[in-house]
């Protein structure tokens, strides 16, 4: 079993939907949780970091169930410009960076 | 812009050689990991480097080796290069060792086995 799994894409949505993106964790001793956005030929940046009592960023929603191991994002109100891939990152076995394979989001006019 | 540098941006090797990545760190970060992303994967840890020791690695082999120096850049090091190392090497700084605070990634080096 991989570390870090996300939703298999590409989800592709029209401008203005809400789309949500799940990832579940292997590691129940993880500490820290991030999701990191890359976009087509560059690097990773962070977008949010996911805190157990969830929060929020704009239009961005992230939550975090310990129990499920469980990580999810929701975006709201889509924009082209949110067009990217969108990496779940957990804190794994031997304080370790793991990035999840990552989900492909492409927004449509 | 990250702060973040990395030299080359781009590489062709053949099997068998060696090659050297480079990378600068943000003004102020004393941890740098490296990553190893495949096309189409996510990025994959190979070790990271807290004053100027390893701390940490990942499921990577020997022939993969760092170094950190003095004013933290940072080089990735690859012996006896194989197909399968062909990807995008990325290094990322940042000031906890414990992955608590952001990684903040360079361009990285796109780098080619033939």
């Amino acid at each position: 079993r991989k570390e870090v799994e996300q939703d298999p894409g590409p989800f592709n949505v029209p401008e203005g939907a809400t789309v949500a993106f799940n990832c579940t964790y292997s590691n129940s001793a993880s500490q820290s949780f991030f999701w990191y956005r890359q976009d087509c030929r560059k690097e990773p940046k962070l977008l949010m970091s996911v805190y157990s009592s969830g929060n929020e960023d704009g239009r961005f929603t992230a939550q975090l169930n310990r129990a499920s191991q469980y990580i999810s994002l929701l975006i709201r109100d889509s924009k082209l410009s949110d067009s990217a891939t969108y990496l779940c990152v957990v804190n794994g076995y031997g304080n370790k960076l793991v990035f999840g394979a990552g989900t492909i989001l492409r927004v449509k006019s | 812009e990250t702060g973040v540098t990395q030299s080359p941006t781009h590489l062709i090797k053949t099997r068998g050689q060696q090659v050297t990545l480079r990378c600068s760190s943000q003004s102020g970060h004393n941890t740098v990991s490296w990553y190893q992303q495949a096309l189409g994967q996510g990025p994959q840890f190979i070790f990271q480097y807290y004053r100027e020791e390893e701390n940490g690695r990942g499921n990577f082999p020997p022939r993969f080796s760092g170094l950190q120096f003095p004013n933290y850049s940072s080089e990735l090091n690859v012996n006896a290069l194989e197909l399968d190392d062909s990807a995008l090497y990325l290094c990322a700084s940042s000031t906890s060792v414990d992955f608590q605070e952001t990684q903040y990634f360079g361009p990285g080096t796109r780098l080619l086995v033939l």
